[in-house]
């Protein structure tokens, strides 16, 4: 079965604590990203990946860190620096064979920080 | 990146057309228009995309006016499982940003 895992479902965090989530594909897709999102809200992208040991910032990168040294894998770091990390992660790929419009998504990371 | 502006909410009934529009006044050229929905603590799904004029599929249609700044997703027919949060999305496919707005709360009733 072709698709995107994201691990765990749900993360509890202690305040001051680091925590990676973890995001795997095996769509073959080059392209990955991190999202963002707050109850009510849509969602906020943190980091992309266009191709292996390349990444950019996105929109609230602040406080988060990524890798993608493979490219089935593209794990976020949430650092103790980001202040408010209570939220539900989406992580997501795409193909360079169609629009990048077009991203697949994985079930998603509930993190909260006690 | 063109902003989006979609209705809050709507609410429908089972078997009911349901027709959901998206402003974009500020579409560019290369810009493509695309629709996800989304369920509560799941990831977003890819519904339709186009261009131009009309698109359709197994699940939905889309119409684009020649002037493209606006678009109107239609979902014949909706049943409960239809109720979702719907997000219009507007990018030139190479920008690898998409930009989520609030979306649109459909609520689906028998």
């Amino acid at each position: 079965d072709g698709g995107i895992t994201q691990s765990p479902k749900y993360l509890f965090r202690k305040e001051g604590q680091n925590v990676t989530l973890s995001c795997e594909q095996n769509l073959n897709h080059d392209a990955m990203y991190w999202y963002r999102q707050d109850p009510g809200q849509g969602l906020r992208l943190i980091y992309y990946s266009q191709i292996v040991n390349d990444f950019q910032k996105g929109d609230i990168a602040e406080g988060y860190s990524v890798s993608r040294e493979k490219k089935e894998s593209f794990p976020l770091t949430v650092t103790s620096a980001q202040k408010n990390p209570t939220a539900f992660y989406l992580c997501a790929s795409s193909s360079h064979q169609s629009s990048y419009n077009e991203q697949f998504f994985g079930p998603g990371t509930r993190l909260t920080v006690l | 990146l063109a902003k989006t502006t979609q209705p809050i909410s709507m609410d429908s009934y089972e078997g009911q057309e349901v027709n959901i529009t998206c402003s974009h006044n500020n579409i560019a050229t290369n810009d493509y228009i695309t629709w996800y929905q989304q369920f509560p603590s799941q990831g977003p799904r890819f519904i339709i995309q186009g261009y131009k004029t009309k698109v359709t599929n197994e699940v939905a249609s889309l119409f684009i006016p020649a002037d493209r700044k606006s678009s109107t997703l239609s979902l014949p027919r909706v049943s409960l499982s239809d109720t979702a949060v719907y997000y219009c999305l507007v990018g030139d496919g190479g920008s690898y940003k998409l930009i989520f707005g609030s979306g649109t709360r459909l609520l689906v009733r028998p």
